[in-house]
């Protein structure tokens, strides 16, 4: 299994410029997340999916768009990207469980430039 | 909102010896889960241990063990022989119950250095 992929790894995108993140897990899991991880600021919840067709707004979502049309994709968009969308992105998924306690499952992480 | 904070931004100690890193969590439930992750310079987020909230019994994952003091709000890693392999970034996060679908918050992470 390949686990949780995100395409693609690096990227440089000029202000206002638009592009989209692909999140792909074989895992068969319910639930999706994306986060940004900032210096000295830790990883934040951007939006997250609890299945196929569904999305819900996370803490850091202004700018960005998702869809999850099939259950192992999830889809991060930036329509006019900002300097302030420099970041690294990690995916992640897990199964739903009773009480929450499951693990998720780390994509490598994608690192972002806007110039 | 739960809140997440790490105190320590970074942390260093002897190859071999043992330390601790502070973790400290707001919030209002009464069940919930807590995680420590590993990052090395891979940049890979890796599961350490968790501890539910309703389990008294602190969590122990060989090296690695955590004191979870719910009364405090408080979830200390302490991983024991450290290793060069040991050195990273760990973050501490906390989960609200319900199957885990809104996502984890994180603190902003320790920096553990091993000096050799």
């Amino acid at each position: 299994n390949a686990g949780v992929t995100q395409t693609p790894k690096f990227r440089v995108l000029k202000t206002g410029q638009s592009m989209t993140l692909l999140c792909a897990q074989d895992m068969n899991h319910e639930y999706m997340y994306w986060y940004r991880q900032d210096p000295g600021m830790g990883l934040r919840l951007i939006h997250y999916s609890v299945g196929e067709g569904t999305t819900a707004k996370g803490e850091v979502p202004d700018g960005y768009n998702v869809s999850r049309l099939k259950k192992q994709n999830f889809l991060l968009g930036l329509e006019s990207a900002a300097p302030s969308q420099t970041s690294v992105y990690f995916c992640a998924s897990t199964h739903p469980i009773a009480g929450g306690g499951n693990e998720q499952y780390f994509g490598p992480g994608t690192r972002l430039t806007v110039t | 909102a739960q809140t997440v904070t790490q105190s320590q931004p970074e942390m260093s100690v002897q190859e071999a010896e043992t330390v601790t890193l502070s973790c400290t969590y707001d919030t209002s439930e009464s069940d919930y889960y807590l995680f420590w992750y590993k990052q090395p310079p891979s940049r890979q987020m890796i599961l350490v241990i968790r501890q539910e909230a309703y389990k008294q019994q602190n969590a122990t994952e060989n090296r690695f063990s955590v004191n979870f003091q719910k009364a405090a709000k408080s979830f200390s890693l302490k991983i024991s022989d450290s290793q060069l392999g040991d050195a990273a970034m760990y973050f501490c996060a906390y989960r609200s119950p319900g199957g885990g679908a809104d996502g984890l918050t994180f603190g902003k992470g320790t920096h553990l250095i091993i000096q050799p």
